[in-house]
């Protein structure tokens, strides 16, 4: 059965810190592994990483992949309190069909 | 404004009725989804769409049925056999690109309660 966890499930950190979230999965027929921030109600799109190895970078944010060990993490440096959010991992597998992770949900106090 | 649009954002239903909830989108995007969404449980895909008039089962269709007559609306109904159909819908929206990669961008979500 095809599946995505992510951990931790939750997290408080203080603004300034450094956090890593992590997305393993096992699916067939991988095709994409993508990244999401919900802070209310829907989902804005963070990263999309097809291949190993290639950090993907935006801002304060970045994030990889590793096919072989099939994992993904997505780092937050320097975080601020408008980065409190529920991040997602989403794979997709065959065409079209996605499968979501539980979800990460971040606090960042002041 | 481009987008994805659902409505109603909240709404009420008694037990044993069936309701529509409707998804728009004018990104000119191909392919359209409905996920669900409960608490510790992430988005769970319901059904979804590559192409007008064509339309498949996702993880949790039983109790649900849509439709896709045009390219911009796939409206999602949720019948009297959803057993538990109190939850957060989210629909979506994808266009592949030349490299046949896929990001999907979600409308605001619709919080169904049933009474």
């Amino acid at each position: 059965e095809d599946k995505v966890v992510q951990s931790p499930l939750s997290l408080v950190v203080h603004e300034g810190d450094t956090v890593t979230l992590n997305c393993s999965y096992e699916v067939t027929n991988f095709r994409s592994l993508l990244w999401y921030k919900q802070e209310k109600k829907a989902p804005t799109f963070l990263f999309m990483l097809t291949s190993s190895g290639i950090e993907k970078k935006s801002g304060r944010l970045s994030s990889i992949l590793d096919k072989k060990e099939l994992f993904s993490i997505l780092n937050i440096t320097a975080t601020q309190t408008g980065d409190s959010a529920v991040y997602l991992c989403a794979v997709e597998r065959g065409t079209y069909k996605y499968i979501f992770g539980t979800g990460t949900r971040l606090k960042v106090l002041a | 404004d481009g987008g994805i649009t659902q409505s109603p954002k909240y709404l009420f239903r008694k037990e044993g009725q069936n309701v529509t909830l409707s998804c728009e989108q004018n990104l000119n995007h191909d392919a359209m989804y409905w996920y669900r969404q409960d608490p510790g449980q992430g988005l769970r895909l319901i059904y979804y769409s590559q192409i007008v008039n064509d339309f498949q089962k996702g993880d949790i269709a039983e109790g649900y049925s849509v439709s896709r007559e045009k390219k911009e609306s796939f409206p999602l109904t949720v019948t009297s056999a959803q057993k538990n159909p109190t939850a957060f819908y989210l629909c979506a929206s994808s266009s592949r690109d030349r490299l046949s990669t896929d990001t999907q961008y979600f409308g605001p979500g619709t919080r169904l309660t049933v009474l």
